[in-house]
């Protein structure tokens, strides 16, 4: 099946600092990505859609200015965490859709671990 | 608005037991519905759609458009089951976002 990569899957940063997180879409073209944040013990919550080309939507109460989607590829979408917090810590997980012979297939990455000290 | 709902968080069976993870869902239009898994340590997938009317590992969904439900069954479930199991709707145009429920966990015990 298709594979989608992210990078880094851990990273620790200090309050205040930005963080760039990668999601490639390895072996298929992504036109649109998506970018969802998953509290522990908790179901995963979508952020954003990701266009290649254009600007992202953001779903309703997540700031854009703070979570910043560059998807200047069909295979590359990056969210950069801005000025981040304690409270931005959390798991990131991408995913792309591919059009399959029944429909569409999400694929998603294997998440990144944000920890803000 | 749209919104799924799964109403367990829990769900406990010895094996060879009869599962059923239960969805609802509120949405406009004709959304596609599937079931994604998340087994321990490992990424989300696809387990299955109802689009595609197929049995994956043992486990069927089926669509009833009178209810708005969604539910995953299983007659007999192994220990190899155990999982968590999202119920997620994505809206039939646009940008197909999924949208996903809280999610059940399905722990069945030997």
């Amino acid at each position: 099946g298709a594979v989608v990569s992210q990078h880094p899957s851990r990273v620790i940063c200090k309050s205040g600092t930005s963080v760039k997180i990668e999601c490639r879409s390895l072996d298929f073209q992504a036109t649109t990505m998506f970018w969802y944040r998953q509290f522990p013990k908790q179901s995963l919550m979508l952020m954003a859609t990701s266009n290649e080309g254009s600007k992202a939507t953001y779903e309703q109460g997540v700031e854009k200015d703070k979570f910043l989607i560059n998807h200047a590829s069909l295979t590359l979408s990056t969210l950069t965490v801005t000025s981040a917090h304690p409270e931005d810590s959390s798991f990131y997980i991408c995913s792309a859709r591919l059009r399959t012979g029944v429909g569409t297939e999400a694929f998603f990455g294997q998440g990144t671990r944000l920890t803000v000290v | 608005a749209q919104r799924v709902t799964q109403p367990e968080k829990l769900l406990s069976v010895f094996k060879g037991a009869p599962v059923e993870l239960k969805c609802n869902y509120s949405y406009s239009g004709s959304p596609e519905l599937f079931w994604y898994v998340q087994y321990s340590r490992q990424r989300l997938q696809l387990l299955l759609r109802h689009i595609s009317r197929e049995s994956i590992k043992g486990f069927t969904a089926d669509l009833n458009k009178g209810e708005t439900s969604f539910h995953l069954k299983k007659p007999f479930a192994q220990e190899e089951d155990s999982a968590m199991y999202y119920c997620a709707p994505a809206s039939s145009g646009g940008y197909n976002k999924l949208i996903f429920g809280a999610g059940t966990r399905l722990a069945v015990h030997p």
